[in-house]
């Protein structure tokens, strides 16, 4: 049902750099801004990423979004093994006029 | 620091209604709007829906013949109402802010989850 794609899994050693793609179409991630959410297992969804590329308070800085065109990725740059997690990409689609999430991530860290 | 609670039950029949409330504290209930997603266990999220103080509401088309979502902003309390469930709606139900579209905002604050479960 998700209409955004993410790659199922990947994985890095600590310190290593990651990066999820999130591929949609011209009515959600082309039209719209990108949000990414990190979810350790148990737990709530945590926002990461807004507005595309923006760092909500307390994020660190290891964590970086970008968009173009259709796709949107979220980059995790010194791995660490807390960011062992899944991680969601979101977006507002015009045609269904509401919100649709990516398929999600799992990141494992080696 | 805005916190947002889920309450309802956890055990719902098949057939019935699901009914859940999100009670919102530490922070302004106006200007956001305030939205409900789930999900099934070992599964990714699904959006359900959003309700503007206004009363304007969205809904995902996949669940719209049988959400409705509410709210009393004085009680600072938006609900969901789920009908006809399945099996296939057993999730962890959360609720959260929405700064919304334009904002792009995302959702920033989020319940614990709550866990319904549909089974007779």
């Amino acid at each position: 049902q998700s209409v955004l794609t993410q790659p199922p899994s990947t994985s890095g050693t600590p310190g290593q750099r990651v990066t999820i793609s999130c591929s949609g179409s011209s009515s959600n991630i082309g039209s719209n801004y990108v949000c990414w959410y990190q979810q350790v297992p148990g737990t709530a969804p945590k926002l990461l990423i807004y507005r595309n590329n923006q760092r909500p308070s307390g994020v660190p800085d290891r964590f970086s979004g970008s968009k173009s065109g259709t796709s949107a990725s979220l980059a995790i740059g010194g791995l660490r093994s807390e960011d062992e997690a899944d991680y969601y990409c979101a977006a507002w689609d015009d045609s269904l006029s509401g919100y649709v999430f990516g398929t999600g991530t799992k990141v494992t860290v080696l | 620091q805005v916190q947002l609670q889920e309450s309802g039950p956890g055990l719902v029949k098949p057939s019935e209604t699901l009914s859940l409330s999100c009670t919102v504290s530490g922070g302004s209930f106006s200007h956001y709007y305030w939205t409900w997603v789930r999900q099934p266990a070992g599964k990714g999220l699904e959006w359900i829906g959003r309700i503007y103080p206004s009363g304007t509401t969205n809904y995902n088309p996949s669940l719209k013949s049988r959400v409705t979502v509410s709210l009393d902003t004085s009680e600072n309390r938006f609900s969901l109402r789920l009908s006809s469930v399945t099996a296939a709606d057993t999730a962890v139900y959360y609720c959260a802010r929405d700064q919304g579209v334009s904002v792009g905002g995302g959702f920033d604050y989020w319940g614990q989850g709550a866990l319904v479960t549909v089974s007779s």
